[in-house]
């Protein structure tokens, strides 16, 4: 079982706002990093750090954190963003070096 | 630019060995840590575990410690998850990633904490009798 704690399900209306959260007390000491994985692909790095992205990935994406919470968030939701999507970070016991959220499946209606 | 280029599927009958294959190309691969990640069907990812290829320092997940072997060919690029004897279990979906460091300095001690920049495109195994 995984530390990081999602939600399974989060939908949104397009161009609307959405907010991805993931709990875990590793947030208290370390940042999240998000991937976006769509059905038959690889998962893609979308969010790193306190809230950087890789090229290419559009600025309606940041991330952000608050106490053992860390947050993606779209803005202005886009039907291609409709995806899976993972939080990543170290595990606050130190056992685990890397830990994944269970993921949240984001429908775009 | 890195790319990982994975081997290809793979199916084999429980209690076989099997040794899949990453491939690194575009940038230095010895300077980075390279990862595996396992997602079964209809699952989420779990993080299996990690090697530098510089010197072939290796990390592992408590869940998989044991029960895959990672290795590294500086020489050729390439890191390499392995099973001596597989199950049906395993069968699953296998990404390789670059892992990227970000340290945190607590008091006297560093900690490093990982995020995955480049994946490759997975490699299917199917593991039945």
């Amino acid at each position: 079982s995984s530390e990081l704690t999602q939600d399974p399900a989060v939908s949104v209306a397009l161009g609307q706002t959405v907010r991805i959260t993931c709990q875990g007390d590793t947030f208290r000491s370390y940042s999240a990093s998000w991937y976006q994985q769509k059905p038959g692909q690889a998962p893609l790095l979308v969010i790193y750090g306190k809230n950087n992205r890789p090229p290419g990935i559009p600025d309606r994406f940041s991330g952000s954190s608050s106490g053992n919470t860390a947050s993606l968030t779209i803005t202005g939701a886009q039907a291609e963003d409709e995806a899976d999507y993972y939080c990543n970070s170290r595990d606050s016991t130190g056992d685990h070096l890397v830990v994944f959220g269970g993921g949240t499946k984001l429908t775009v209606l | 630019e890195v790319q990982l280029v994975q081997s290809g599927a793979e199916v084999k009958k429980p209690g076989e060995s099997l040794r899949i294959s990453c491939k690194g190309s575009g940038d230095s691969f010895t300077n980075y840590w390279i990862g595996w990640v396992r997602q079964m069907p209809g699952k989420g990812l779990e993080w299996m575990g990690i090697i530098y290829p510089g010197d072939s320092e290796t990390r592992y997940s408590p869940a998989f410690q044991g029960q895959v072997t990672i290795s590294a060919d500086k020489s050729i690029s390439t890191a390499y998850l392995r099973w001596s004897s597989l199950r049906a279990s395993d069968t699953a979906m296998y990404y390789c990633a670059r892992h990227v460091p970000i340290s945190v300095v607590r008091g006297l001690k560093t900690y490093f904490y990982y995020y995955m920049d480049v994946w490759g495109i997975g490699t299917t195994v199917t593991v039945s009798s």
